[in-house]
């Protein structure tokens, strides 16, 4: 079964078009994240949501909004691609009362052109 | 908030040579640091983790050290395959925040 799942895999969309990511986790944690990979493989937090609620938005220019229907998932919004969006995108979920351990998507790789 | 530096960002072993990676913190607040294993095209995975009431921790192959007074921690994995081989992270948690993470190194195990 998989822990943490992400859709599409693979995203590729022109400059200007808005598109979303779904993430779904099924261990039943409190808290999930989306990370951006850049080229040179940094890994840097955008987004963190604890039972449904933001509670972490860093630097992140608002044409990304994440939306949580649930506690269970976690989806990226973004408006108007830039050519700098191009990234992996992976989401993460923890269980903070269970310890700190995060599991990670598969990611999905954006290419905007 | 808290910066986490890994070197080397490259490292290329014989196989069956040991691997060494290291990371320091900055934030003498943070408790938890875990390490992430990376193969190409999949997420990252946690290997092995170290809380700060402990200095070492061994699973196997890989053995993590923590020490707390200099604020650096490292990853050693001994008699390298190649399937050891990808990106790996450490990363360093304190309080409600996110894993901050290291920039990452690419290890080659060469057979």
């Amino acid at each position: 079964d998989t822990a943490v799942s992400q859709t599409p895999k693979y995203l590729v969309t022109q400059m200007g078009n808005d598109k979303s990511i779904k993430c779904e986790q099924n261990l039943g944690h409190d808290t999930m994240y989306w990370y951006k990979q850049d080229s040179k493989k940094f890994l840097k937090i955008m987004f963190s949501y604890n039972n449904k609620e933001l509670i972490i938005n860093e630097t992140v220019p608002n044409r990304f909004s994440p939306k949580s229907p649930d506690k269970a998932h976690l989806n990226l919004h973004i408006n108007s691609l830039e050519l700098g969006d191009s990234a992996v995108y992976f989401c993460a979920s923890s269980q903070a009362a269970r310890g700190l351990e995060a599991f990670f998507g598969q990611g999905t790789r954006l290419t905007v052109v | 908030g808290e910066n986490v530096e890994q070197h080397p960002s490259t490292l290329s072993v014989q196989e069956g040579d040991s691997a060494v990676i290291k990371c320091t913190y900055s934030d003498s607040a943070s408790n938890y640091f875990p390490w992430y294993k990376q193969e190409l095209g999949k997420g990252p995975q946690l290997i092995i983790d170290i809380r700060s009431n402990v200095g070492e921790k061994k699973d196997q192959r890989i053995a993590v050290t923590l020490n707390k007074t200099a604020k650096h921690f490292s990853l050693h994995i001994t008699e390298t395959q190649p399937e050891d081989s990808a990106v790996y992270f450490c990363a360093a948690h304190s309080g409600n925040t996110p894993l901050v993470f290291g920039k990452g190194t690419r290890l080659s195990v060469i057979a």
